[in-house]
């Protein structure tokens, strides 16, 4: 299994930079790195996709560093709304579905 | 485009009854699928998982089963529902291929078992 291990829980300020960081030490040369967000009650959400240095779309950044062995998630300026559970995966190729776990993920409470 | 429709939307149940949930998706073709399940407060649990019709494969021994019997519709079933089965059901589909493929969630089901 591709384990990853993220901080439990993590509070910011509104329109504070906010950066979650995954670690992944087991990374194998073909897999890619996902971020999930999810609300409550409702199914997970594709944010972000990577496979190394640094990824940017109009929700968040991911920086990967050269080893591969964390990433971290960037979302600029949040808001009450991006208060979610985020989560980081690692899979590719040669793992199989059954591989590409979901974990606890991290838990970001924004406040006003 | 692409939409995965879910259903009931919430479910409650007695210990011991029987349990059909079932999703479809609308727009692709060939897709994989997945049932994932949700404690209170907990991660995903990925259940069962489908690469083509009559295809499943189980992640946890349980008392749950998954059928495809179309393209697009994956059921999860029980004969007999337990308490440790109450949860957040949840549906997906990616594009066939890769395992890291980005996944699709339905709106889910939540399941409370009495």
């Amino acid at each position: 299994l591709a384990k990853t291990t993220q901080p439990i829980s993590m509070d910011s300020y509104e329109g504070q930079e906010v950066n979650i960081t995954c670690s992944h030490n087991n990374i194998a040369t073909n897999d890619y790195i996902t971020w999930y967000q999810q609300f409550p009650s409702q199914g997970p959400r594709f944010i972000i996709q990577g496979y190394k240095t640094k990824v940017t779309n109009e929700v968040a950044s991911l920086f990967i560093p050269a080893d591969r062995k964390s990433s971290t998630l960037s979302l600029p300026r949040v808001s009450l709304s991006d208060t979610a559970v985020y989560y980081c995966l690692v899979g590719g190729p040669q793992r199989g579905y059954q591989k590409v776990t979901f974990g606890t993920g991290t838990k970001l409470q924004v406040i006003p | 485009s692409q939409t995965i429709h879910q259903w009931p939307a919430t479910l409650v149940q007695p210990v011991g009854s029987p349990l059909s949930l079932e999703c479809t998706v609308e727009g692709t073709s060939n897709p994989n699928l997945y049932w994932y399940r949700q404690a209170a407060g907990r991660g995903l649990q990925l259940l069962f998982y489908s690469v083509g019709i009559g295809q499943i494969s189980s992640e946890v021994p349980q008392n749950l089963s998954a059928s495809r019997p179309q393209d697009r519709q994956f059921i999860l079933s029980s004969k007999k529902l337990l308490l440790s089965d109450s949860g957040f059901y949840l549906c997906a589909w990616s594009v066939h291929g890769e395992s890291y493929n980005e996944q699709f969630f339905g709106p889910g089901t939540r399941l409370t078992v009495l």
